[in-house]
Order: C-alpha cells, then structure tokens, then sequence
C-alpha cells in the first residue's frame, strides 16, 4: 500500500519550453501533496503543497507563475515548469499523504535536464 | 526559528560493525519524527514514525529512537545493501509539512 508515482521518470528539453509532471497516488487518496526538488547531495526542498480542488500554496521565493501545480483529482496533481531555463535541471520528487495520516509517501523523482 | 540538524554528514562502515546516526531538531510542538531511506537517483522510502519521548521503533537491522532533543537511528551489524542516505524530517503543530535534515550518506563496505 501507499504507493506513489511519477511520470515521467525523466525528460530533457529545450531552454523555453514548458514540461509537466505528474504525481499520480496509486492505492489511496491523497488528501494533500507536496512538490520538493532536490539538487545532488543535497537535502530536499518543499516547494508548494496543494490539497486537491485548491490552489497551491508555494514556500516563499518559489515563482508560482513558472511553476505551475494543479491537483484536480485526489490521486493526480501536476507539476508544470514553464519556459523552462537550464537553471531549472532538477530531481523532482513529489509526496502524498492521506487524511487522518501523518507520514508522506514519495514518488521515485523525476529528472529534469533542460538544455 | 524550527530546525533540523542530522550527524554524521558521511558515514564509512565495515560491514557488521554497528554505528547510530543522529538528527537533533529545535522546534516548537512536534507532531511526528519521520526516518526515511533514499537510494540514489530515487525517492525517500519510509522507515518510521516517532510521536513522543522514549517511544521506540524497529525493522530487521533499524532500530529508531526519540528523545525530547534527538532521535537516533541505531543499524545493528549493517550489509553492504544498508548504503544509502537517510533522512530525518519533523512535522510541527498547524501543518503537515515536513522540516528535512540535510541527511546521513552510509556507504557499508563488504
């Protein structure tokens, strides 16, 4: 149980272009998800959390106009990074949790590699 | 200001040969201590959840304690295969967000 997942697992793109990505809760409903990014051999950074059918609320100096998070359903939200820079080359890793549960489930990360 | 600080940076162990790593945290109203494993290029794997003072947790060779401070995740006679980083992370009170550690990177050598 609890299983979480990520779509794509990577992708490279042009500079200027936008990806998007999803995060996808296999066996339960997420109540609430959360979008990180992590940058090699360093710990991971919150960048927004979103409860599904709400805006997401973004950690303070993330641009919520370049990245962009939808969660419509309450086993899918996505992540869009838009006009994508190669500033933006990441691993991102998404988590989940359900109502009435404390732990966060975690995705298997999605490498971005924008050129 | 909620903090947490986890030690060793980088562990190098021989295989069999125990060892403990530390996360200490500072913060105020803490509702859950999580210990999480992540293998690289791959998502944080859940290992526990720790609520209260003296509370403990085990899973074969992990073993997760909780103090008021700290909590310690104990790796009773490691293989080659525990190598990984590990992760601590907080939720505090009014939130379901997680403060992380910065991480333990162990490398058990066969």
């Amino acid at each position: 149980g609890a299983v979480v997942s990520q779509h794509p697992s990577w992708v490279i793109c042009k500079s200027g272009t936008s990806v998007k990505i999803e995060c996808r809760s296999l066996d339960f409903q997420a109540t609430t998800m959360f979008w990180y990014r992590q940058f090699p051999k360093q710990s991971l950074m919150l960048m927004a959390t979103s409860n599904e059918g709400s805006k997401a609320t973004y950690e303070q100096g993330v641009e919520k106009d370049k990245f962009l998070i939808n969660h419509a359903s309450l086993t899918l939200s996505t992540l869009t990074v838009t006009s994508a820079h190669p500033e933006d080359s990441s691993f991102y890793i998404c988590s989940a949790r359900t109502s009435g549960n404390n732990e966060q489930f975690f995705g298997p990360g999605t490498r971005l590699t924008v050129l | 200001e909620d903090q947490v600080t986890q030690s060793p940076e980088a562990l190098r162990l021989q295989e069999g040969e125990s060892s403990s790593l530390n996360c200490s945290y500072t913060v105020s109203g803490l509702r859950g201590l999580f210990w999480y494993r992540q293998d690289p290029g791959k998502g944080p794997e859940f290992l526990f959840t720790l609520y209260s003072a003296g509370e403990e947790k085990e899973k074969e060779r992990l073993k997760a304690t909780l103090t008021k401070k700290e909590s310690f995740l104990h790796i009773t006679a490691p293989k080659p295969e525990d190598s990984a980083t590990y992760l601590c992370a907080v939720r505090t009170s009014g939130t379901y967000k997680y403060i992380f550690g910065t991480g333990t990177r162990l490398k058990v050598l066969a």
